[in-house]
């Protein structure tokens, strides 16, 4: 089964509204990738963050990787519906690169 | 330089037919691999490889063979297409660096059905 579990599933938020999605690991990663995918379009790298307590911004997203490496979020701030997509988080495992199911989220205008 | 492409875009099948997705990447990448995606179950990894002669299989590699003859190219073999594997496939490729994967360049995704 998926070993990187993301939450939540869907999120639907009034544009201006923050948003929050979390990412958790049963074992330490060395690192963690978010990657974001348009509607019927293909993944596209976002960032990757390596270090414990790691804290990267990226104008309105803010990404930040756990103190014990097991868990990863991404915030974004004030939402845009150009922020409308599904949002993923990817973790090495056994030599693999596993992603989590991804959280979609609409935006209303 | 046209990163990751895959061939086709659109197939639909019959059941018991066999069929070869295409992935070719022309960035020198190490890493490449398959996935599947279907509605709640996120990017399902098929199988992957870290060079060329080399091919693991990742977390749902039932159905379905993979090759690596060239650094280039990575193509997905699907054996006696069954009804399970309808899906979404994208392709992705990434350089490796300091024992992780870096960046994955994905491909723009072949759709299937089969029938």
């Amino acid at each position: 089964g998926q070993q990187v579990m993301q939450i939540p599933q869907y999120q639907h938020v009034q544009e201006g509204e923050d948003f929050t999605t979390y990412c958790n690991s049963s074992t330490t990663l060395s690192n963690i990738q978010w990657y974001k995918q348009r509607p019927g379009g293909h993944p596209v790298f976002l960032i990757q963050l390596v270090k414990s307590g790691e804290v990267k911004k990226q104008k309105r997203l803010t990404f930040q990787f756990g103190e014990a490496k097991k868990n990863s979020s991404l915030h974004i701030t004030a939402t845009q519906t150009t922020d409308v997509g599904t949002y993923f988080c990817a973790g090495p495992r056994t030599g693999k690169l596993i992603f989590g199911q991804g959280t979609t989220l609409q935006v209303k205008p | 330089n046209a990163g990751v492409t895959q061939t086709p875009k659109f197939q639909v099948l019959k059941t018991g037919q066999s069929m070869t997705l295409q992935c070719a990447q022309d960035m020198n990448h190490e890493y490449m691999s398959w996935y599947r995606q279907d509605p709640g179950m996120g990017l399902r990894l098929i199988h992957y490889s870290v060079g060329a002669g080399i091919t693991d299989q990742g977390e749902v590699p039932n159905g379905y063979n993979v090759s690596r003859s060239t650094t280039e190219d990575f193509p997905l073999r699907l054996l006696s297409a069954a009804p399970s594997q309808t899906s979404v496939y994208f392709c992705a490729s990434s350089s490796i660096g300091a024992g992780a994967y870096n960046e994955q360049f994905f491909g723009p995704g072949t759709r299937l059905t089969v029938l």
